[in-house]
Parts: structure tokens; sequence; C-alpha cells
């Protein structure tokens, strides 16, 4: 049972546009929520996160919106370079304890120039 | 992103033989993952240490035994795997484990099992 979804896998956007990754999850517990962005033959690099007490967390052209009603977060990225087509990961955890990051399976992000 | 090391990159290995993959880690944290990443599915935890305690094995089979000697060094001792263990694994680590900082990966060995 996936508890981090990112249902769509891929997504293409012209440069200069805005991406718009989003990812749902189903566990009421987490609250803390990260992105990763992965080039083919690296590791996943730490992007952005958020703490549920926040609903927006900005960091440059990367913007991450949480709903927590909808279960609902979605990374922003304005305007779209060459250089961000690359896998993204959306990842959950919960404050405590022995508690373990759950990734989604990843949205393959292709920026047009 | 050089702080999380991983050797080698790329392992070929028959179904009988018995191999390591190392990480090591230059940023000070005491936490430290390994992870298993097979074509179209997510990311699987499977083991965490703390403070070079084991506290995470997510289920995983024998033939995979993990070891860390100390905060910085990680190391996943492989021995009779079967084709299906053929996937991208990644150590990460992070400044301590459940303290919802952001975890920082190596670039990952890629195993293929003949």
């Amino acid at each position: 049972d996936q508890q981090v979804k990112q249902n769509s896998p891929s997504l293409s956007v012209q440069e200069g546009r805005i991406s718009i990754l989003n990812c749902d999850y189903t566990n009421s517990m987490f609250d803390y929520f990260l992105w990763y962005k992965k080039y083919p033959a690296e590791g996943p690099t730490f992007l952005i996160s958020i703490s549920s007490i926040k609903d927006k967390n900005e960091d440059g052209r990367f913007t991450v919106f949480l709903n927590k009603s909808a279960k609902h977060l979605s990374l922003h990225i304005v305007p779209s370079q060459p250089g961000d087509s690359a896998v993204y990961f959306c990842a959950a955890s919960f404050t405590g304890a022995n508690s373990k990051l759950t990734f989604g399976k990843g949205i393959t992000l292709s920026v047009r120039p | 992103e050089t702080g999380v090391t991983q050797t080698p990159r790329h392992l070929v290995m028959g179904m009988t033989n018995k191999k390591s993959l190392k990480c090591e880690q230059h940023l000070g944290h005491n936490a430290m993952y390994w992870y298993k990443q097979s074509a179209k599915k997510p990311l699987e935890l499977m083991f965490v240490y703390n403070f070079k305690e084991q506290t995470e094995n997510n289920s995983v089979p024998s033939r995979f035994s993990p070891e860390c000697p100390n905060s910085s060094h990680l190391f996943l001792h492989l021995h009779t795997l079967q084709p299906e263990d053929s996937a991208l694994y990644l150590c990460a680590s992070s400044q301590e484990y459940g303290s919802n900082q952001p975890q920082h990966f190596g670039d990952g060995t890629r195993l293929s099992i003949l």
C-alpha cells in the first residue's frame, strides 16, 4: 500500500514556464515533507522541505505548497530551466523516534528549450 | 554532492559470490541508511543505523548483511544473491534518525546479479 503517491509519471514543460509537480499522501500522521531531485547516474539531492505547521515554503525558484486537509503537496518551479530536467521524488515522514522517510515513485520532468 | 561517497559505482556478480558495498560520509552525521531502488518502484528503506546501532531492519533477507563500524562508514555485505536483487543501492546519512532533517544521498552502486 503506497502511502506517498506521485500519480503522474512524467511532465513536459516549456523553458520559462511554471512546472507543477504533485504528490498525494494517505497517512495523516505525516508532518514533514521533502522533495528530492535526481539526475541519471547520481543519487537524489535534497531540494526543499516543509513542515505541517506551514502551508508554503519558498527557496528561490522552488516553492512547495501543502494542503493538509486534502493530503496533497505540490512543488512549483518558476521559471523552469532545461537544467531542471530530472526525476523528482516526494517523501514524507512523521516526527518521533524511528520515523523513516516514505518515498513516492517519482516524476520525470522534461523542460524543453 | 560529495558528502556521501559510495564504492563501487557498478558491480556485476554471480549468485554464489560474496561482495561488499561501501559507504562513507564526511558530513558529521550520526545516522546512516541503505536503500534499494528497483525500476519503477519507490526507494525502499533496508537498514538504519543511528549512532552506530542498528535501529531498523525493514524485513530484509539475510543474504544482505549490514555493518556500521563507526558513524562515518557503512557496509552492505552481499552473499548468495538472487537475480531480483539487481537494483541501485543507495546510501544516505542524516544528522540523527527521526529528527526531521533531510537525508543526503550518495550516487549509489548499480548491482547486477548474473
